[in-house]
């Protein structure tokens, strides 16, 4: 079946550091790809999407680009800010038997991310 | 504000109690979901309904009873809760593409239950 792995938090970083958050997947066919985010006693953001291989997804200076050779969709952003501190989720939608995912999204565990001023 | 909502925001009840949750969203879409989040903040689908037709029934005990009225309404019915189904659930919509896929989904601000 459809999995997600993230990398392991938390992260801990300091205002104006550079983020990586590890995602690969495994999936049949060609998944959509997605990060949300979820801050403090907050429901789920989307934050950004790929649909399809080599699709680059941004938003708000995060960025995260569709690798299918890789199977990965790793989240990037250049200066991280206070604001940024939020638990971070790769998601996929994937297909299931018959062709279609009925939208049904696979999470990665999260990963807990602060940071300091 | 169009958004997607859930009630209540907070639920407290006793082992063995039936308790609902309710969830509407005005954004139009034709497709809403429930998803649970636990205490690691590992989140899980649990059931999907499109057009009042349910078309996710994960693996889910058959306490947990999902009802739409409506397009713009689900809610989760939960029979002789248990010390485990304490958790945050998570209502989500979204609606579906003139190809046949799904569009992204919305989530709103989740319902956070314990059970003592």
């Amino acid at each position: 079946g459809d999995s997600v792995t993230q990398m392991e938090g938390p992260v801990t970083l300091s205002e104006e550091a550079f983020l990586t958050i590890n995602c690969t997947y495994t999936a049949t066919g060609y998944p959509s790809l997605f990060w949300y985010v979820q801050y403090p006693g907050e429901g789920l953001q989307l934050l950004l999407k790929a649909t399809k291989a080599d699709d680059k997804g941004s938003n708000k200076g995060f960025e995260a680009t569709y690798r299918k050779e890789t199977t990965s969709f790793h989240l990037e952003k250049g200066s991280v800010q206070v604001s940024d501190s939020a638990v971070y989720f790769c998601a996929l939608q994937g297909l299931v038997a018959g062709g279609t995912s009925y939208g049904k999204l696979t999470f990665g565990q999260g990963t807990i991310l602060t940071v300091h001023p | 504000d169009t958004a997607v909502s859930q009630t209540p925001k907070y639920l407290v009840t006793q082992m063995g109690n039936d308790k609902s949750i309710k969830c509407e969203q005005n954004l139009g879409h034709d497709t809403m979901y429930w998803y649970k989040q636990d205490s690691k903040k590992f989140l899980k689908i649990m059931f999907s309904y499109n057009n009042k037709e349910l078309i996710i029934n994960e693996t889910v005990p058959n306490r947990f009873s999902p009802k739409s009225p409506d397009k713009a309404h689900l809610n989760l019915h939960i029979n002789s809760l248990e010390l485990g189904d304490s958790a945050v659930y998570f209502c989500a919509s979204s609606s579906t593409m003139t190809s046949g896929g799904y569009n992204e989904q919305f989530f709103g601000p989740g319902t956070r239950l314990t059970v003592l």
